[in-house]
This record gives structure tokens, C-alpha cells and sequence, in this order.
């Protein structure tokens, strides 16, 4: 069974600009959460996606949004970059929602973007 | 506050030797707690999960115990291999608000370096 990709890998944009990541979720599974990861701040919570329904979001402001398709894809979209967007952002799926605390999340390898 | 602490915050040790990471939280109230293990550029995988009533749980080489009166876990890798070079995540599940909704808190994890 593949695992769960992520595209772009890499990725370079400016201050001001926007941009849209993209997960495939391991197939089968429902739900897709997003996580910033940067050196001194560890794995961040975005959001998670259910069933095409954000089920939880983390302390990111507005500018950082998502959706769910019908066949469990996910985007991430960043508007307005600033440099401390920077960071990896990894994608993670599993059967169930994480909400139920007993799922196991499968991540995929990562989006890099650097803003300059 | 809802925390998660992991220490030594980097290590290097020699191809073969053993080696003991820590968790200590301050999550309340408690639903489980995981170790991921993170290679350079890619997502983490999971290791292991516990619940409260799990002192010991292993997984090949990597043996994970968990103290939940001192809300204290530890990994240990033994006869480690240069594969294990890595970064080690610990992660506490707790309840996220009134309802049934679980919230994962993430250490900032331990940077293993294994030498030859």
C-alpha cells in the first residue's frame, strides 16, 4: 500500500505571495492533518480534516486554511507569506479521526518551503 | 500548562552501545503517550503507544516505559545501529475541551546521533 505523498517537496516564494501544498493520504484512511515543523518550535498543530470536515484547528492565524476533497485529498494554502513561514510542513493520515486519542498517524516525507 | 519535555535535547554515542532518552509531561488529564522516531527529511514514524496502565512496551530494539504517577517516559535503544541516528519524539494525547476530542502535545524531541 503506498504511503502517504506530499507535493511539492520543496518549494521557494517571496513575502507576500501565497501557496498551496498537497497531501494524498494513505488510501482507505479519512482523515489528513497538517503540522508546521520548525527547529525551535517541534511539530505545530494545524489543523485535521475529516470526511471533508476541519475537525480541529491549531493557534495559526487566518492565513493558513485547508480543505478535504471527496477521495480524502488535502491542500493547505499559506496567503500573505512572511519570512517566518519558513518551515516544514508535513502532512499525516489516518483510519480514524486523531480526535478519538487512539489512532496512529502515518506522516508523508514533507513540503519545504523557504520564504525569502 | 500542558507540556512535554524531552532531554538530553542531543546525544551522540557509539555504534553498538546503549542509550536512554526521556519524556517528562505536565498533561493532565492523560490518554496516552507516543514515541516517534523522526530520519532527516522525512515524517515521523511511530514507535510506540502506551496507555495508562502500560509500564513496558517494546518494539524490536527500542523499549519504552512509562511512569504515570511522575509523568515520566523513557526510550531505550539498545546495541544501537548508525540507522538510528534520528530525532526522537515524545507525545502526550489529553482530553482538548468538554466534549470527546483528544489534543496531541508534541516535544521539541532528542537528536540521536549513533557513530561508527
Amino acid at each position: 500500500k503506498a504511503g502517504v505523498t506530499q507535493t511539492p517537496r520543496y518549494l521557494i516564494k517571496t513575502r507576500g505571495q501565497q501557496v498551496t501544498l498537497s497531501c494524498s493520504p494513505i488510501s482507505g484512511h479519512r482523515s489528513v492533518s497538517w503540522y508546521q515543523q520548525t527547529p525551535g518550535q517541534g511539530l505545530q498543530f494545524l489543523f485535521e480534516y475529516f470526511s471533508e470536515t476541519q475537525r480541529n484547528k491549531g493557534n495559526f492565524p487566518g492565513r493558513f486554511s485547508g480543505r478535504q476533497f471527496s477521495n480524502s485529498r488535502s491542500e493547505m494554502n499559506v496567503s500573505t507569506l512572511e519570512l517566518g513561514d519558513s518551515a516544514l510542513y508535513l502532512c499525516a493520515s489516518s483510519l480514524g479521526s486523531v480526535s478519538s486519542g487512539r489512532e496512529t498517524q502515518y506522516f508523508g516525507p514533507g513540503t519545504r518551503l523557504l520564504v525569502l | 500548562k500542558n507540556q512535554v519535555e524531552q532531554s538530553p535535547q542531543s546525544l551522540i554515542i557509539l555504534e553498538g552501545k546503549n542509550c536512554t532518552l526521556q519524556c517528562n509531561y505536565t498533561v493532565s488529564p492523560f490518554s496516552n503517550l507516543r514515541w516517534y522516531k523522526q530520519d532527516t527529511g522525512r515524517g515521523p514514524v511511530s514507535l510506540t503507544i502506551m496507555t495508562f496502565s502500560e509500564n513496558t512496551k517494546s518494539n524490536g530494539r527500542y523499549t519504552a516505559t512509562l511512569d504515570a504517577d511522575t509523568k515520566q517516559s523513557s526510550l531505550h535503544i539498545t546495541a544501537s545501529q548508525l540507522s538510528d541516528s534520528a530525532s526522537y519524539i515524545c507525545v502526550v494525547t489529553t482530553l482538548h475541551n468538554a466534549g470527546n476530542n483528544r489534543k496531541l502535545i508534541w516535544g521539541l524531541g532528542t537528536s540521536l546521533a549513533v557513530n561508527p
